[in-house]
């Protein structure tokens, strides 16, 4: 019954792999994001999502490309990972752009 | 951070009041809002305001907003340590009410 559920919650992998994480929220949402939060607890949006629609495209390295099959998902997958890609991802909804964001657990991403 | 700041520390005695104070820029913000994050989890959203809201008051929440000067403040009254958290200050902005957040305060508790 979590309203915005996030898969791994924790991924270590090496550089140059390519991962996926995964976002589901079960609120009915409209509108989808995801955010880094680096070592310094600085939190920085990345992508938004509205009704499958791309929305936000923060100053992100291409390696970064979101996938949306429906308005319930949006996953985030990386491509050739790198030391600096090591943050905490959050996934958050909301019911639309005004309205307020509800956030998942995060993935603590780790790049050996 | 750079639009929205906060201190980055706050120390408290248990039972005391804290008062988390955030400054943001953009004057046609629509929400402010208060989240907190406690050791290794995800953002809590703990409450927001309207902009043509001055003050909110939820349980042991206070919030107070000063538009003209573009203060926001949470208080947080008899200070539990369970209150232990970073708490971020976010305000939405611009045509797709993007959030920009505050570094956020670490409010410590003191027995």
């Amino acid at each position: 019954d979590t309203a915005v559920s996030q898969t791994p919650k924790y991924l270590v992998t090496q550089m140059g792999n390519d991962k996926s994480i995964k976002c589901e929220q079960n609120l009915g949402h409209d509108t989808m994001y995801w955010y880094k939060q680096d070592s310094k607890k600085f939190l920085k949006i990345m992508f938004s999502y509205n009704n499958k629609e791309l929305i936000i495209n923060e100053t992100v390295p291409n390696r970064f490309s979101p996938k949306s099959p429906d308005k319930a998902h949006l996953n985030l997958h990386i491509n050739s990972l790198e030391l600096g890609d090591s943050a905490v991802y959050f996934c958050a909804s909301s019911q639309d752009l005004q309205k307020t964001q509800y956030f998942g657990p995060g993935t603590r991403l780790t790049v050996l | 951070g750079e639009d929205v700041e906060q201190s980055l520390f706050l120390s408290v005695r248990e039972g005391d009041s804290s008062v988390i104070n955030c400054t943001y820029t953009d004057s046609s913000s629509t929400y402010l809002y208060w989240y907190k994050q406690e050791p290794g989890a995800g953002l809590q959203l703990l409450t927001y305001i309207f902009s043509n809201m001055d003050m909110k008051q939820d349980q042991r929440l206070t919030v107070l907003l000063n538009k003209k000067d573009k203060h926001l403040s949470l208080r947080i009254a008899d200070t539990q340590t369970g209150d232990s958290a970073i708490y971020f200050c976010a305000e939405s902005k611009g045509s797709n009410y993007q959030l920009i957040w505050g570094a956020g305060t670490k409010l410590i508790i003191k027995p």
